[in-house]
């Protein structure tokens, strides 16, 4: 059974950091392209960031609401995905979800598993 | 960047009936659409890709037709457990656009 699983979110005040984690199983994550995908209180998705399956030829993409500030990555041997955010704004409280990507392209595509979500929240 | 646009934004219809969401994009994506299907406090679920593809495990009721700019997902017969959102989502290129959402209710 395909299992993506996030983690690491909570309460940080504007400027700070934080790291999400999100950790497969059921799948080989080195086969597939990875996404994050945000959802703020009570309003619709916004796609974060993509990142290709793994290789010296690593393609990476970012929202313009976080480039510069948020970085995607990856570890296959430990089938987990990340998302270092940094510099982090009170328009960044969300709920942040993993989600597998179909395309296969170099260009992220359609998402066919997500996971259940982890919540941040940018306040002082 | 390519913007998607829902409508309507929010649904009532009774159990049985067939409802209609649309999707436009503000430019030719081909058959590059998505749909999902959104419950409380879930993750999204993916219905149908390459604007009419429905994903292994769909329900039947469930279609999606269009391709360039006009998209419409249709469900047939109307079930309870169809309450959600619905979201369309670009992916011809990046960056990734999704509709606002298409809240979905039963009368």
């Amino acid at each position: 059974e395909v299992q993506l699983v996030e983690s690491g979110g909570g309460l940080v005040q504007p400027g700070g950091s934080l790291r999400l984690s999100c950790a497969v199983s059921g799948f080989t994550l080195s086969s597939y392209e990875m996404n994050w995908v945000r959802q703020a209180p009570g309003k619709g998705l916004e796609w974060v960031s993509y990142i290709t399956s793994s290789g010296s030829g690593t393609t990476i993409y970012y929202a313009d609401s976080v480039k510069g500030r948020f970085t995607i990555s990856r570890d296959n041997a430990k089938n987990s995905l990340y998302l270092q955010m940094n510099s982090l704004r009170a328009d960044d409280t969300a709920v942040y979800y993993c989600a597998r990507d179909r395309s296969w392209s170099g260009n992220p595509g359609y998402f066919d598993y997500w996971g259940q979500g982890t919540l941040v929240t940018v306040s002082s | 960047d390519i913007q998607m646009t829902q409508s309507p934004s929010s649904l009532s219809a009774s159990v049985g009936d067939r409802v209609t969401i649309t999707c436009r994009a503000s430019q030719g994506i081909s058959n590059y659409l998505a749909w999902y299907q959104q419950k409380p406090g879930k993750g999204p679920k993916l219905l149908i890709y390459g604007a009419s593809i429905l994903q292994s495990g769909v329900p039947s009721r469930f279609s999606g037709s269009g391709s360039g700019t006009d998209f419409t997902l249709t469900i047939s017969s109307l079930q309870p457990e169809d309450v959600a959102t619905y979201y369309c989502q670009k992916y011809n290129s990046a960056p990734i656009t999704f509709g606002q959402g298409t809240r979905l209710e039963i009368k």
